[in-house]
């Protein structure tokens, strides 16, 4: 099925271990986003991409790096995990004329210990 | 920069009682706005949006909004929910005039109904 698909869907790490989320979508749509969801907090952008090539911060960059080396993937990187970076992410997509993301991905959840 | 404000954090009624959750915004110039919903386990769902036009938006699985500019607000209605509707309820803006990329979203209502 189309669609926006996350990996992993559960990962463990340790404080200061690196690694990469993986977001990719089959609906050639030109922007994505990566979020965060926190109890309490809603959906906070972490970064996002207007297409293949190009990326922007969101509201909480700090700590997090993308790349978007291919239009259909989007990839989130922590490069020294931290305990505050314990969350669900989310990947979503848009094309170019949707005003709002249009399909999001089932969610990584992520625990730093 | 907007903002987007939900007050109601948690919310419990009875199968057939009447929801409005409130969604209240801070920009003053030309926006979109969005309710987007996330069964539990489940990723976010596009419910209804609005753009322009007739300011009473209507929704999948009967649910409506009415955008009131006078009062920046855009609450999310529905006459009789079901048990099926518990989830997270969440309201989101973004700019108008092209101002697509960053769509800012509210905390979030979580809806319990009880059957």
């Amino acid at each position: 099925n189309a669609g926006v698909t996350q990996t992993p869907k559960f990962r463990v790490l340790k404080t200061g271990q690196s690694m990469t989320l993986l977001c990719a979508q089959d609906m050639n749509h030109e922007y994505m986003y990566w979020y965060r969801q926190d109890p309490g907090m809603g959906l906070r952008l972490i970064h996002y991409s207007v297409g293949e090539g190009t990326t922007a911060k969101g509201e909480v960059p700090d700590g997090y790096n993308v790349s978007r080396l291919k239009k259909q993937n989007f990839l989130l990187g922590l490069e020294s995990a931290a305990p505050s970076q314990t969350s669900v992410y989310f990947c979503a997509s848009r094309s170019r004329g949707a005003p709002s993301p249009q399909h999001f991905g089932d969610g990584t959840r992520l625990s730093i210990l | 920069a907007q903002s987007v404000s939900q007050h109601n954090h948690h919310v419990i009624l009875s199968e057939a009682a009447s929801l409005e959750l409130g969604c209240n915004y801070s920009y003053g110039g030309t926006v979109n706005l969005f309710w987007y919903v996330q069964y539990p386990g489940q990723h976010l769902q596009l419910l209804l949006k609005y753009f322009s036009g007739d300011p009473l938006v209507k929704g999948i699985k009967g649910f409506e909004a009415e955008f009131i500019k006078s009062k920046f607000s855009f609450n999310l209605r529905k006459p009789s929910v079901q048990w099926s509707d518990t989830a997270e309820y969440f309201c989101a803006v973004n700019l108008g005039s092209g101002g697509y990329q960053k769509v800012t979203f509210g905390t979030g209502t979580k809806l319990q109904v009880i059957p």
